[in-house]
């Protein structure tokens, strides 16, 4: 079974511009969430989604937004990006259900500059 | 209260040792309390978990002790090698809210052959 899948990589963009990324989940899994992992704040929650609604998020401003298709595809995307959006963002998928395992993709290493 | 404190920050440990890390939360609703192993270039890998109603896990080299009184649980890794160099979050989710998990900083092991 192929493993979740994140395009880009690596990304550099400059202040002001806005990305998408994108995360393909394990077949059959229907929950996506998506982290932002620096090294001064962690690993923080940004959103989940599961069965094309957003199911929960976290503390982050609205530039950061998200959605997801019925093949259960997510895209990330953060508009007006600023130096401190420069992060590794990982995203994770699972079967949705209660104390399910929560399998990461490798991330997507954005730049800012 | 939605936090989720780690120590030791960073971990060295002699080949065939034991390596203890150990995390702290406040909120007593959280249900779920993974452990996960990051390489670098790598997402987070779903190591071992356990629900509040046992109070120790065992999976191989690897044990989660859990004092639910103390609001308390660690990881211990028994017969360190050198391959468990990585670096290890604690989690932990009211399921009830989906994935939405709640990580530690971290702890950077590296296990000397």
């Amino acid at each position: 079974k192929a493993g979740v899948t994140q395009t880009p990589r690596y990304l550099i963009k400059t202040r002001g511009q806005q990305v998408t990324l994108s995360c393909s989940p394990i077949s059959g899994h229907r929950s996506v969430s998506w982290y932002q992992q620096t090294p001064g704040q962690g690993l923080q929650f940004l959103f989940e989604y599961f069965s094309e609604t957003q199911r929960n998020k976290g503390n982050f401003p609205g530039r950061f937004s998200g959605r997801q298709f019925s093949n259960s595809r997510s895209e990330m995307n953060v508009s007006t990006l600023e130096l401190g959006d420069s992060a590794l963002y990982l995203c994770a998928s699972s079967t949705g259900s209660p104390w399910s395992e929560q399998f990461f993709g490798p991330g997507t290493r954005l730049t800012v500059l | 209260q939605q936090q989720v404190k780690q120590s030791p920050q960073s971990l060295i440990v002699q080949k065939g040792g034991i390596s203890i890390i150990n995390c702290a939360y406040e909120n007593t609703a959280f249900d779920y309390f993974p452990w996960y192993q990051q390489f670098p270039g790598k997402g987070p890998a779903l190591l071992i978990a356990i629900r509040p109603d046992v109070s120790e896990k065992k999976e191989g080299r690897f044990t989660i002790s859990f004092n639910k009184s103390a609001k308390q649980f660690s990881l211990h890794i028994m017969d360190s090698q050198p391959g468990d160099s990585a670096t290890y979050f604690c989690a932990a989710s009211r399921d009830n809210y989906g994935q939405n998990f709640v990580f530690g900083p971290g702890t950077r092991l590296s296990v000397l052959p």
